[in-house]
């Protein structure tokens, strides 16, 4: 079935440096969604990019998609404290029955150092 | 509104015993969804309701996990006999749509322990 590769599966940074984690796929992707969720917390939807090449930034969060349709990152920029927790990409698929689903990635930890 | 609201937070039960999780979706949505993490692996779908219909259950691990949704509304997923390897976090999103372009709601988990 179609999987997705996450990485890194941790990342310890110093509050102010940057951050990435990158999903890859062997398998043309027709959308992916990102999720961060808190320590103790629950996955929350960040967003979700189904363009090729497509370029969504919130804040210091920039989200990309491969012109393939293949990979998709999530950059943080000058990261702080409130970025700690780990972030899934996600891709949302239909089975054969016709039926949606989310295929996950094993989720980047972030820690940030004060 | 309300988000999806799960329970028991927290259950730590034997090996044997018998245990049933809830999820309340948000009210409207008719659709449901039951994820699993378990520790050190990724998130993995168990089934999807739509209102009170399974629409697939490809994901429920063995025929000790049974989940109903009786009147379309809140659900239940009961393990019985629970076994080790069920330990993990188990989720609960609710959706208004079923098309592929939006982002699911989720619960905040059962974290269910096995010893």
């Amino acid at each position: 079935g179609q999987q997705v590769m996450q990485i890194p599966q941790y990342q310890h940074v110093q509050e102010g440096e940057d951050f990435t984690t990158y999903c890859n796929s062997s398998t043309t992707l027709s959308n992916i969604q990102w999720y961060k969720q808190r320590p103790g917390g629950h996955p929350v939807f960040l967003i979700q990019l189904v363009k090729s090449g497509e370029v969504k930034k919130q804040k210091r969060l920039t989200f990309q998609f491969g012109e393939a349709k293949k990979n998709s990152s999530l950059h943080i920029t000058a990261t702080q404290t409130t970025d700690v927790g780990t972030y899934f990409c996600a891709v949302a698929t239909y089975n054969a029955g016709n039926n949606r689903k989310l295929i996950w990635g094993l989720g980047t930890s972030l820690a940030v150092n004060p | 509104e309300a988000g999806v609201t799960q329970f028991p937070s927290h259950s730590v039960i034997e090996k044997g015993q018998t245990v049933t999780l809830r999820c309340d979706p948000i009210s409207g949505h008719d659709n449901l969804y039951w994820y699993r993490r378990v520790m050190g692996k990724e998130i993995k779908f168990l089934l999807h309701f739509v209102k009170e219909s399974k629409q697939d259950e490809s994901g429920m691990p063995n025929n000790r996990f049974l989940a109903e949704r009786t009147g379309g509304t809140y659900s239940t997923l009961k393990v019985q006999p629970a076994e080790l390897e069920d330990s993990g976090v188990y989720f609960c999103a609710s959706s208004h749509l079923s098309g592929l372009n939006y982002g699911y709601t989720f619960g905040s988990g059962t974290r269910l322990t096995v010893v």
